[in-house]
This record gives structure tokens, C-alpha cells and sequence, in this order.
């Protein structure tokens, strides 16, 4: 049973408009909620990262907000650039018996910006 | 510089032929983790450590064994490798664990095919 769900597998945004990618959760025990991004061939790169005490959490372009009631958290980037082409990964901790450790990954979503 | 380094890059084996992938980071980090990444699956956890001689398992740690016994290095075991072990393997490590924005470093992955 997947925990942590990235329905949208690909996403297509023109330059300069809103990127917004979705993540779901299934399990309240997560606490802690993280994005990272990936190119082909490299590993992937920590983006932004949220606390579950927070409903949202800015660095430059990138916002992510959660919705802990909906179980729903979104990764906003505005503007969009070429450069921002990627798969994003949404991961969760859980905050079971005190683990800081066990993170679970999305399956990603891969995000094209149009010049 | 700061990095995550894995050994091999590429390895192409067969089913029951013992290997190991090393990994190995050079900043002083207590946490350590091995992930795989299939299609359509995205990054599965396999491993953790949160410190020498502490290991945790992830969401799939059957077929894998780890072994931190200093800190620098967490290398990944596959002591009968299958063909459904055939993916691409990322090692990570952070200062403290995955939370509280501790910038989780990725290597470069090795892309392992069992035939």
C-alpha cells in the first residue's frame, strides 16, 4: 500500500507560468515532509522541506504548503524555468517510536518547463 | 569537496554471485541510507543508519544486507542477487538524519543488471 502518493507522473508548464505538484499521504504518523528533485543521471538533490507543525514554507521561488487535514501537500514554483525540468520527488518521515530515518518517496513527478 | 561517492557506477552480474556496492561520504556524517529506483516505482528505501554499528531497515530490505562499522562508509551486500534486484541503487547521507532540513547528499547511483 503505497504511503505517500504522487498521482500526476508528468507535468507540462510554459516558462514563466506556476508549476504546482501534488502529493497525498495515507498515514498520520508522518511528521516531516520533504521534496527533492532529480535530473537524469544524478542523484537527487534536496529542494524544500516542510515540519508538520507548519502549513507552509517558502525558499525563493519554491513554497511548499500543507494541508495536514486534507493529507495533501503541493510544491509551488514561480516562475517556472527551463532549468527547472525534473523529476520531483515528495517524501515523508515517520515519527514512529522515534525513527528519524525511515523516509518514504513518492514515485515522483516529472516536470517539463516549455521555453 | 563534500560528496557521496559509489563503487561501481555500472555492474552487469549473475543470479547468485555474491557483490557489494561501497559508499562512502566524506563529511563526517552520522546518517547514512541506500535506496533503489525502479520505473514507475520511484525511490524505495532499503537501508538506514543513524549511526556506527546502528542499521535500520527501510520498506524493502529483503535480498539486501549493510554493514557500517565506520563512519564514512555503509556499503550495500547482495549476497545471492536475483534478476529482480536489477535497478538503480542511490546511497545518501546527512549530518543527523533525514529530517529537521538536514540536507540529505545523494551519490551518482550504480545501475546494476542481474541476469
Amino acid at each position: 500500500d503505497q504511503q505517500v502518493k504522487q498521482n500526476s507522473p508528468s507535468l507540462s508548464v510554459q516558462e514563466g507560468r506556476i508549476s504546482i505538484l501534488n502529493c497525498d499521504y495515507t498515514n498520520s504518523m508522518f511528521d516531516y515532509f520533504l521534496w527533492y528533485k532529480k535530473y537524469p543521471a544524478e542523484g537527487p538533490t534536496f529542494l524544500i522541506s516542510i515540519s508538520s507543525i507548519k502549513d507552509k514554507n517558502e525558499d525563493g521561488r519554491f513554497t511548499v504548503f500543507l494541508n495536514k487535514s486534507a493529507k495533501h501537500l503541493s510544491l509551488h514554483i514561480v516562475p517556472s524555468q527551463p532549468g527547472d525540468s525534473a523529476v520531483y520527488f515528495c517524501a515523508a518521515i515517520l515519527n514512529y517510536g522515534g525513527s528519524q530515518g525511515n523516509l518514504i518517496f513518492g514515485k515522483g513527478t516529472k516536470l517539463s518547463v516549455k521555453p | 569537496e563534500a560528496q557521496v561517492t559509489q563503487n561501481p557506477r555500472y555492474l552487469i552480474t549473475v543470479t547468485g554471485k555474491k557483490l557489494t556496492v561501497t559508499c562512502s561520504q566524506n563529511m563526517n556524517h552520522e546518517y547514512m541510507s541506500w535506496y533503489r529506483q525502479d520505473p514507475g516505482l520511484g525511490l524505495r528505501q532499503i537501508y538506514y543508519s543513524m549511526n556506527v554499528e546502528v542499521t535500520d531497515k527501510g520498506d524493502v530490505p529483503e535480498g539486501y544486507k549493510v554493514s557500517r562499522k565506520e563512519k564514512r562508509n555503509f556499503p550495500l551486500i547482495l549476497e545471492s542477487p536475483s534478476p529482480n534486484q536489477t535497478s538503480l541503487y542511490f546511497c545518501a547521507s546527512s549530518a543527523r538524519g533525514a529530517r529537521k532540513g538536514d540536507t540529505q547528499y545523494f551519490g551518482p547511483g550504480t545501475r546494476l543488471t542481474v541476469l
